[in-house]
């Protein structure tokens, strides 16, 4: 079956750094992306990677390896505002997206 | 630019009562349309997805239905709704399939409580 894997919850402080991972087996790989959702919001992207390697937007980056089914999510300088649940999102090779549960991120000052 | 609008926003209905929730999407023509359904503190399980008009796969047994009777109108719809079928409907759309960037974009979202 198809299955991606992340933490339900992680608690990191203002101003750190957080690596939020992501494993995945899917049915194929047409690319991985990275959502944010804040409570009671709909999910926003924030990333996209289809090749091994780094992707860096700002204060977030996102780490893909194939090889592994493995992905992480980096967020740098936490604002309180990044609290919200980062959703890990697999296309498969039918074109269609399997969502992991989510990672509630919960940022304290 | 394209847009996607979903309504209401909110809706609280009792137990046997019909449903119906649109989705429309501005700015982009011939897109995937999705219907998700999240449970509190869960993530998204997608419950039909279109790629045309009358074109519907449904992904998970259910008393819901899905239409597309316009190319950029999407409808959720049930008979009789059950008690599990609270929750976070989310309406999102993509480019048609094939294409290199297949993001989805998701509309502000209905919450449905079953009462």
């Amino acid at each position: 079956g198809q299955n991606i894997d992340q933490p339900t919850e992680m608690t990191a402080t203002e101003g750190a750094i957080v690596q939020i991972n992501c494993t995945y087996q899917t049915s194929g790989f047409n690319g991985l992306f990275w959502y944010q959702q804040h409570a009671g919001e709909a999910p926003t992207f924030l990333s996209y990677n289809v090749l091994d390697g780094l992707e860096e937007k700002g204060r977030f980056s996102s780490f893909l390896s194939r090889s592994k089914g493995y992905s992480y999510l980096l967020l740098k300088e936490l604002q309180m505002k990044d609290s919200a649940s980062y959703l890990c999102a697999v296309m498969d090779s039918n074109y269609q997206l399997i969502w992991g549960a989510g990672t509630k991120l919960i940022i304290k000052p | 630019s394209q847009t996607i609008h979903q309504w209401p926003a909110t809706l609280v209905q009792p137990v046997g009562s019909p449903l119906s929730l649109e989705c429309t999407v501005e700015g982009t023509s011939n897109p995937n349309l999705y219907w998700y359904r999240q449970a509190a503190g869960r993530g998204l399980q997608l419950l039909f997805y279109s790629v045309g008009i009358g074109q519907i796969s449904s992904e998970v047994p259910q008393n819901l239905s899905a239409s597309r009777p316009q190319d950029r109108q999407f409808i959720l719809s049930s008979k009789k709704l059950l008690l599990s079928d609270s929750g976070f409907y989310l309406c999102a759309w993509s480019a048609e399939t094939g294409s290199v960037w297949n993001e989805q974009y998701f509309g502000p979202g209905t919450r449905l409580t079953v009462t």
